[in-house]
């Protein structure tokens, strides 16, 4: 069983950078695209961006400009860091795997059960 | 980016109701597109991918189908466990898009 789980600060000031890793035990971290998705209350699912353990990177347009994603596959661990926050970026942020199946077929099998970070000074 | 609209945005049913959620891609992604269940509080749980194939594990009473660039997911003799919001995602371009969702309530 693949267990993710997201941590970091549940608070950021507004215009500082929101910094999560997500902890993938139970399973190897290479040979995956590993998804970062969030929630902001009300509101339904975004996403944020997906990567490769061997480099390739995909991030949401509207967030490309602010948006970092890395991997630790020593550590198997992944990262998110997302630059100039504001309120807007308020959310529960998820980690996922994404298993690829053949051309573009793939699906988000397993999931962190979210954290939420607020940005309020 | 491919824009999916999911309709409606919430619907009431009872136990035992067939309902059907929609979703539509703004342009082709051939029948690559998943369904997801989300209840609050908990992670989003994978239904439905590749348009119709059913994850292990997921009840035979969700069901999923495509025509042109419509989709939508049935589910038959709605349960209790059932109601929760319900997203659509497709995985045709690399920049990956979900629908708004659809929250099913109970009536």
């Amino acid at each position: 069983q693949v267990l993710l789980q997201e941590s970091g600060p549940g608070l950021v000031k507004p215009s500082e950078t929101l910094s999560l890793s997500c902890s993938v035990s139970g399973g190897s971290i290479s040979g995956y695209y590993w998804t970062w998705i969030r929630q902001p209350a009300g509101k339904g699912l975004e996403w944020i961006g997906r990567f490769f353990t061997s480099g390739s990177v995909y991030y949401n347009p509207s967030l490309e400009n602010r948006v970092t994603m890395s991997v630790d596959t020593s550590k198997n661990e992944l990262s998110l860091r997302l630059i100039s926050v504001t309120a807007a970026d308020t959310a529960v942020y998820y980690c996922a795997r994404e298993v690829s199946l053949y051309g573009y077929s793939s699906y988000l099998d397993y999931w962190g059960q979210g954290k939420l970070v607020t940005v309020s000074s | 980016d491919i824009q999916m609209t999911q309709s409606p945005s919430s619907l009431s049913a009872s136990v035992g109701d067939t309902v059907t959620i929609s979703c539509r891609a703004g342009q082709t992604i051939s029948s690559y597109l998943n369904w997801y269940q989300h209840k609050p509080g908990k992670a989003p749980k994978l239904l439905i991918y590749n348009t119709s194939s059913l994850r292990g594990g997921v009840p035979s009473r969700f069901s999923g189908r495509r025509s042109g660039t419509d989709f939508t997911l049935t589910i038959s003799s709605l349960q209790p466990e059932d109601f929760a919001t319900y997203y659509c995602q497709q995985t045709y371009t690399n920049i990956r898009t979900f629908g708004q969702g659809t929250k099913v309530e109970i009536k």
